[in-house]
């Protein structure tokens, strides 16, 4: 069965620095990716998806991930992170042998002043 | 454009007693979710609707669970009898034009006692 690993359950980090949370999925057939952000007591929200085309995936808030086909992996990552990034934050994978969306167990992302 | 709306935003109720959620998608959109989402825990499908049919409801406890969505628009989801361990959050999501994305509502937490 199709599954997502997100190995780190909270990452601790100041101010402006650098973050990268690390996704893998379990998959020998394509896939789509995704990752969503969730602020506290609210839903999720998409933060970039990556269907097809360039491995290198852009998105809102900053966010960029990187589709890594021979490590299955699908790493979230940002140059500079703020206060207001402090949130939880899921990937996700559609295999393309079905429609159903599989999350990871998410990681906590906590900025520190 | 609106987002999912979903009402409550919170619940408490006693264990063995009704509840019952509900959600409005965005305006146009066949697909409706709803997930549920245990502390700590990334969201689990519980149903799928494509317009009025419920095309995939194999993770959707059915002895005390039901689902409806009459109309093709706004869907309910009941729980009768609640117990302790249905404490979580229920998510509504809606699939959206580009049939890759979906899109969530805020949730409603739910608290049996």
């Amino acid at each position: 069965a199709q599954s997502v690993t997100q190995l780190d359950s909270q990452v601790p980090v100041f101010e402006e620095a650098p973050v990268e949370l690390r996704c893998n999925y379990s998959s020998s057939v394509s896939v789509y990716l995704f990752w969503y952000v969730q602020y506290p007591n609210q839903g999720l929200q998409l933060l970039l998806k990556y269907l097809s085309g360039s491995t290198l995936v852009k998105g809102i808030n900053g966010f960029e991930a990187e589709f890594n086909k021979s490590q299955t992996s699908f790493h979230l990552r940002k140059p500079s992170v703020h206060i207001s990034d402090t949130a939880e934050y899921f990937c996700a994978v559609i295999p393309d042998n079905t429609d159903k969306l599989i999350f990871g167990t998410g990681t906590r992302l906590q900025v520190f002043p | 454009e609106a987002g999912v709306v979903q009402s409550p935003r919170y619940k408490i109720i006693e264990k063995k007693q009704p509840v019952a959620f509900w959600c409005n998608p965005i305006s146009g959109h066949n697909t409706l979710y709803w997930y549920r989402q245990n502390l700590g825990q990334g969201p689990e499908l519980l149903i799928r609707y494509e317009n009025e049919e419920a095309v995939d409801d194999s993770q959707l406890p059915k002895d005390r669970f039901s689902a409806e969505r009459l109309k093709g628009v706004d869907s309910t989801l009941k729980i009768q009898p609640a117990e302790l361990g249905d404490s979580a959050v229920y998510l509504c999501a809606s699939l959206g034009g580009d049939t890759d994305t979906q899109y969530f509502g805020p949730g409603t937490r739910l608290t049996v006692l």
